[in-house]
């Protein structure tokens, strides 16, 4: 069964600092990535995905991942931080068919 | 496109009360999702639907949940009766069938008092 895991439940991140969110995912085949956003309740908005081809993704907003078979994983990078930044992020997996499996988030604080 | 739309954005109702969450998928948009998110459980996938049709609804936790799809464009899920336990906000999230992306709503935050 696919399953994902977003080891850290809070991050703290100082403005202008390096960010890496962790997402480690349990699947059979390859399976496709993505990364979400959630502001304060707002629904969720897709940041980037990875479904074959080049390991190194890039998204909306600045923001990074990069799919690594062997870790099973799918880290969440962004260079410099900005206060907007401030939001619940989620892992998801998903094959080729139909419902994603969602980590249970990292809520990601900026601080001046 | 306006995105999926999702009515109401909040519901306060008093337990044994029915509610009717309703969801407007992006048009042409075949795949439509309900997921419900709560601290406890993350986000949880409760039925979906392929072309109007429910194809899994092992998500949803119980009979007093049931979830209609009468036409593209529109789908509601009803609690009947609901329950201070089912209090957690409610996404419906949509997708076409030629790219494996999912577009959200804002969400329905319920409140079963």
């Amino acid at each position: 069964a696919q399953s994902v895991t977003q080891p850290d439940i809070h991050i703290t991140v100082s403005e202008g600092a390096s960010l890496e969110l962790r997402c480690n995912y349990s699947y059979g085949a390859t399976p496709y990535l993505f990364w979400y956003v959630q502001s304060p309740g707002q629904g969720l908005q897709l940041l980037l995905k990875y479904f074959s081809g080049d390991t190194l993704v890039q998204g909306i907003k600045g923001f990074e991942a990069e799919f690594k078979r062997s870790q099973s994983s799918f880290n969440l990078r962004k260079p410099s931080v900005h206060w907007s930044d401030a939001a619940e992020y989620f892992c998801a997996v998903g094959n080729s068919g139909y419902a994603l499996n969602f980590g249970k988030g990292t809520s990601l604080l900026v601080t001046p | 496109d306006a995105g999926v739309i999702q009515s109401p954005r909040h519901e306060v109702t008093e337990m044994g009360q029915e509610v009717t969450l309703r969801c407007k998928p992006i048009s042409g948009h075949d795949y439509l999702f309900w997921y419900r998110q709560t601290m406890m459980r993350g986000l949880e996938l409760l039925i979906y639907f392929n072309n109007n049709v429910p194809i899994d609804d092992s998500g949803m936790p119980e009979d007093r949940f049931s979830a209609k799809m009468p036409n593209a464009s529109f789908s509601t899920l009803k609690i009947q009766p609901s329950e201070p336990r089912d209090s957690a906000v409610y996404f419906c999230a949509s997708r076409g069938s030629a790219k494996n992306i999912q577009y959200f709503g804002a969400g329905t935050r319920l409140s079963v008092l």
